[in-house]
């Protein structure tokens, strides 16, 4: 079956600009989540949505970031004034079910969009 | 929360078994183990799961602990496409309150031939 997909799949834009990336998440996953990765490093957490709602937003890093799921599907992750230390890689990831400590939930990814601030 | 531990990198042979290490020595109870791996320029890809028992399916073996201190990540026979980064995983707490897969910098993963 179809997996997660995310467009665009680059996305070169200039400081300040703002930007959009969208995520279609697998098909009957209520849970969907946003992640950062820079060069380097692991995944970095952003943004966790359960259904419509955002569930935590406890790794957005200011208020130029926001996401949102209108619909209980789709999402997507809006960054105003866009600066150069947001190049990064942004994955998009979704679950079954939402996590839990004792859960067993595997998360499925996306292939990220590149984005580029210059 | 739990936190692994894994070695920066390694290499295998290809045909022969990788086997990669992980520590979470602060793992609760109850909380699972997964392993991910991220081929470059990709999304990481789920591997697999586990508990307290060893777990098996077609892409790999995890061999946990006894004491669930530690686990392995075994793949039986590496090829080239299996040169990645592989991530051990125990969820922890957000700052929000959620269980969320936490990601370290894993183990690079290179199999040459």
């Amino acid at each position: 079956g179809a997996g997660v997909s995310q467009t665009p799949s680059n996305k070169v834009t200039e400081k300040g600009k703002y930007v959009e990336l969208r995520c279609d998440p697998i098909s009957g996953h209520t849970a969907l989540y946003w992640y950062r990765q820079s060069l380097g490093q692991g995944p970095e957490f952003l943004i966790y949505f359960q259904g419509t709602g955002a569930a935590d937003d406890s790794g957005l890093p200011n208020d130029r970031f926001f996401a949102v799921r209108p619909e209980g599907s789709v999402s997507t992750l809006k960054i105003q004034r866009t600066e150069r230390g947001d190049s990064a890689v942004y994955l998009c990831a979704s679950s079954l079910r939402p996590p839990s400590g004792r859960g067993k939930e595997a998360q499925y990814f996306g292939p990220g969009t590149r984005l580029l601030v210059l | 929360d739990a936190k692994t531990t894994q070695p920066p990198s390694m290499d295998c042979a290809e045909g022969r078994a990788a086997n990669l290490p992980c520590n979470h020595s602060t793992i609760s109870g109850n909380e699972y183990v997964y392993w991910y791996r991220q081929i470059h320029s990709q999304g990481p890809q789920y591997i697999i799961h586990g508990l307290k028992n060893n777990e098996t399916n077609e892409m790999a073996s995890l061999i946990i602990t006894e004491d669930r201190k530690s686990s392995t990540l075994i793949l039986p026979h590496a090829t080239l496409r299996d040169t990645a980064v592989y991530y051990c995983i125990v969820r922890a707490v957000t700052s929000g309150g959620s269980y969320i897969p936490t990601f370290g910098r894993g183990t690079s993963l290179i199999v040459h031939p």
